[in-house]
């Protein structure tokens, strides 16, 4: 198994673009996060999402992120315009069916996209 | 929300000696999965160990082991002869038995080994 697949690993960007950072979760995992990890704030909770739908995305700071899972394989997370402060390594996660791999599963990262906002 | 802390933001050991990170929740759930992560300097996120609640044998991987004391809220790692790789950043994490597959981080002990 390939893992979590983050694209992205390294992306550098000027304030005020786009930054679109892309993830492929682990085959047969339906449950999907994005976690924004800084020296200030460490690892936060950005959104998640269950079988393509977002459950939770009271962690996202504010309209400038937006999130999307158009199928159980693929996910991306944008941010538009970007900002200095949003500088950070981005991870996404991915677990198991529940049915499938019970409550006690654990959550797989990616190797993280490290974005620098100029 | 359930809170994981951990209170010592930096430990360091003797290499080939013992260590022990503490972490503590907040939770009024009674069961409940208790993991640890490490986070190298390659960033990568790397299960540890983890433990059922329900469990009350602590969890054990090879160096890597758990003290588990549920009535006190408590989930420390023992590392026994420490190795120069196990340098990195240790985050706890708690996830409930009963809501959804949410997983409530600690902010992370970094631990030095020393040579």
């Amino acid at each position: 198994d390939a893992g979590v697949i983050q694209s992205p690993r390294h992306e550098v960007t000027e304030m005020g673009q786009e930054v679109t950072l892309r993830c492929k979760p682990i085959s047969g995992h339906n449950s999907l996060f994005w976690y924004r990890q800084t020296m200030m704030r460490g690892l936060e909770l950005l959104i998640y999402f269950n079988n393509n739908v977002p459950i939770d995305d009271s962690g996202m700071p504010e309209d400038r992120f937006s999130a999307k899972m158009p199928n159980a394989s693929f996910s991306t997370l944008k941010i538009q315009p970007s900002e200095p402060r949003d500088s950070a390594v981005y991870f996404c996660a991915s677990t198991p069916s529940v049915i499938l791999a019970g409550l006690q599963e654990t959550q797989y990262f990616g190797p993280g996209t490290r974005l620098l906002v100029l | 929300a359930q809170t994981v802390t951990q209170s010592q933001p930096e430990m360091s050991v003797q290499e080939a000696e013992t260590v022990t990170l503490s972490c503590t929740y907040d939770t009024s759930e009674s069961d409940y999965y208790l993991f640890w992560y490490k986070q190298p300097p390659s960033r990568q996120m790397i299960l540890v160990i983890r433990q059922e609640a329900y469990k009350q044998q602590n969890a054990t991987e090879n160096r890597f082991s758990v003290n588990f004391q549920k009535a006190a809220k408590s989930f420390s790692l023992k590392i026994s002869d420490s190795q120069l790789g196990d340098a990195a950043m240790y985050f706890c994490a708690y996830r409930s038995a009963y809501t959804g597959n949410q997983f409530y981080f600690g902010t992370g002990t970094s631990l030095t080994v020393i040579p």
